[in-house]
């Protein structure tokens, strides 16, 4: 089993549209949760962070950590077609210099 | 946010050659920097982490002798691909920690080819 499971999608929604993109892990000892996206040939770029449990939003995106379903997320709202990228959710252990595991990506693509 | 650059952006090169990518992070410095590896349609692969001034530290499986690393400066960390084969024909992606929130910033990458 993979220390953390996403769906590569890809995932399909008309412009305007509530993207849900989740992940699950199996390390109860994560506690920082990032989301980065990826556009094609381009390297990641960071989108939410977030430690332990709880919700935080900034603009359209919000992130959602579950630790007790070792459950998260992260919702756009009012997608654009320049939402269309791959989008990776990614955690770490503990603060400090620490390897980071990362998913395999979901790539969206917002439709207009 | 932080900035990270590399150099280059992508490279065509000669089997049983050896290329150099630069990770330079622009308005930080970087204590530590990583070097990952992009298969199509798969995930980042961490390659191996890198500490100014100390030797990198290679995760299982990954070729010290082949893979190159020097963190010489805390803005600019190398990976030398050496004696370069067609199997190496990736995407690589260095990124830099900006302190204790395990947050890194990511490089654009760099495409490396090899004939």
């Amino acid at each position: 089993q993979k220390e953390v499971e996403q769906d590569p999608g890809p995932l399909s929604v008309p412009e305007g549209a509530i993207v849900s993109l989740n992940c699950t892990y199996s390390n109860s000892a994560f506690q920082y949760f990032m989301w980065y996206r990826q556009y094609s040939r381009k390297g990641p770029e960071l989108l939410m962070y977030t430690y332990s449990s709880g919700n935080k939003e900034d603009g359209r995106f919000t992130a959602q950590v579950d630790k007790s379903s070792k459950y998260i997320s992260l919702f756009i709202r009012d997608s654009q077609p320049s939402d269309s990228a791959t989008y990776l959710c990614a955690m770490s252990v503990s603060g400090g210099y620490q390897k980071v595991t990362f998913g395999i990506g979901t790539k969206l693509q917002v439709i207009p | 946010g932080a900035v990270v650059s590399q150099h280059p952006s992508w490279v065509i090169c000669k089997s049983g050659t050896s290329v150099k990518i630069e990770c330079r992070s622009l308005d930080f410095q970087a204590t530590t920097m990583f070097w990952y590896r992009q298969f199509p349609k798969q995930s980042l692969m961490l390659m191996a982490t890198s500490n100014e001034g100390s030797k990198a530290t290679y995760e299982q499986g990954v070729e010290k002798d082949k893979f190159l690393i020097n963190h010489a400066s805390l803005t600019l960390s190398t990976l030398t691909v050496t004696s370069a084969h067609p199997e190496d024909s990736s995407f690589y992606i260095c990124s830099a920690d900006v302190g204790i929130t395990d947050t890194q910033y990511f490089g654009p990458g760099t495409r490396l080819t090899v004939l």
